[in-house]
């Protein structure tokens, strides 16, 4: 099977503007979950998506929305960027139920100018 | 709340040493998992293995090996042989029984010179 794959892979954006980040799962996989990688914290989690209801969501600001598809594909957007939202956007899929393991893309890394 | 701590910020070994990541985990829960990844400079992070809170064996793959114990909440992850290819960054993650949030530590930069 293909694996995670995000687009795009390198994205340069101005303060204010506003990006789309996509992520196709696994053939299979009906959970998508989000995470965001910085120097400073590390690797924090967004939010997660199962058959096209958030399911879970993390503790970052209003401007970070996400959604599902009926085909599991995932869109994440960030509106009125800032400085600080430039990081490696990284997306993960799974089956489905709460036991099984997470199988992350290559990534997105949004730079904030 | 929960939490993963990895002490360790940089290693850096030489090629053929024995190398050993440490992982301490903080949980209320009792039912838990635990995982290690792999994250190259490439940016994608690498599945390893997965660990569950009521399997307390350890596990061996080739030169991978994992020390699970509850009674002192670690997860180490032991490299023998260590090999230029295994310079990365190693997370150790950790989720509960519902849904699918990671809570990661901030991860060990490995360097293995040649």
């Amino acid at each position: 099977k293909a694996g995670v794959t995000q687009t795009p892979r390198y994205l340069i954006k101005t303060r204010g503007q506003q990006v789309t980040l996509s992520c196709s799962p696994i053939s299979g996989h009906r959970s998508v979950s989000w995470y965001q990688q910085t120097p400073g914290q590390g690797l924090q989690f967004l939010f997660e998506y199962f058959s096209e209801t958030q399911r879970n969501k993390g503790n970052f600001p209003g401007r970070f929305s996400g959604r599902q598809f009926s085909n599991s594909r995932s869109e994440m957007n960030v509106s009125t960027l800032e400085l600080g939202d430039s990081a490696l956007y990284l997306c993960a899929s799974r089956e489905g139920t709460s036991t099984d393991t997470q199988y992350f893309g290559p990534g997105t890394r949004l730079t904030v100018l | 709340a929960q939490k993963v701590t990895q002490a360790q910020t940089e290693i850096s070994v030489v090629e053929k040493e024995d190398v050993t990541l440490d992982c301490v985990y903080e949980t209320r829960d009792t039912t838990y998992y635990l995982f290690w990844y792999k994250q190259p400079p490439s940016g994608e992070l690498v599945f390893l293995i997965r660990r569950n809170s009521f399997d307390e064996q350890n596990e061996i793959s080739g030169r991978y090996s994992w020390n699970f114990q509850k009674s002192t909440s670690s997860f180490n992850f032991t490299i023998t042989a260590s090999q230029v290819v295994d310079s990365a960054v190693y997370f150790c993650a950790l989720k509960n029984n519902q849904g699918g949030k990671l809570i990661f530590g901030q991860g060990t930069e490995l360097s293995v010179k040649p």
